[in-house]
């Protein structure tokens, strides 16, 4: 089954900084990668959408990247600002299976002015 | 497109009573997903269909709960009796098929339902 962990659960950063969002899962034979945005009352927002033949993804200060031999990813945030602020989750679907996500427990990113 | 519409928003109801959760997904979108978001468990799939046949309804917890696609356009889930463990976040999310270019899955804003 496979198993998607997101560390660390929370990090608060000040405005401006670059940061990273790290994402594992423990079966290489995936599909894609999706990283969404919750903001609180809200639903997820898609960012970025990584395919198993792909390693990488970029859409203005994001940029997420996929190695699949070590079944990790991470989502790179450039200047971040006060409204990167929001609950940031990693989904990967199983190759062989069909289009169901498995969720990490998101990462809880809080951007300081 | 006006994206993936779950009603309603917002619902309160007594334990025992039904509870119907509605969603229309993205037009020609081929796949529909219900999830259910706990601070406890997460985000966790319940059930998904496939050109309105259910493919997986392994994440249904109960035989409470039940889902339907009659259309194209129209999904529901229902639960009957509703007990206080119900209360959660019901997601449904809806995804276009399109081999190379992408299976994003878009999600509504979700029904948030407590059960008292």
């Amino acid at each position: 089954k496979q198993e998607v962990t997101q560390i660390p659960a929370a990090l608060s950063v000040p405005e401006g900084e670059n940061l990273v969002l790290n994402c594992s899962f423990t079966d290489s034979a995936i599909y894609n990668l999706q990283w969404f945005r919750q903001d609180p009352g809200k639903g997820l927002t898609s960012l970025l959408l990584i395919q198993s033949s792909q390693r990488e993804q970029t859409s203005g200060r994001l940029n997420a990247s996929l190695d699949k031999s070590s079944g990790r990813s991470t989502l790179y945030i450039a200047a971040s600002q006060p409204g990167d602020s929001a609950t940031y989750l990693c989904a990967g679907i199983l190759s062989g299976s069909a289009r169901q996500l498995t969720f990490g427990s998101g990462t809880q990113l809080t951007v300081l002015p | 497109d006006a994206g993936v519409i779950q009603s309603p928003r917002h619902e309160v109801t007594e334990m025992g009573q039904e509870v119907t959760l509605r969603c229309k997904p993205i037009s020609g979108h081929d796949y529909l997903f219900w999830y259910r978001q706990t601070m406890m468990r997460g985000l966790e799939l319940l059930i998904y269909f496939n050109n309105n046949v259910p493919i997986d309804d392994s994440g249904m917890p109960e035989d409470r709960f039940s889902a339907k696609m009659p259309n194209a356009s129209f999904s529901t889930l229902k639960i009957q009796p509703s007990e206080p463990r119900d209360s959660a976040v019901y997601f449904c999310a809806s995804s276009f098929l399109t081999g190379g270019s992408g299976n994003t899955i878009y999600f509504g804003e979700g029904s948030w339902l407590t059960v008292v």
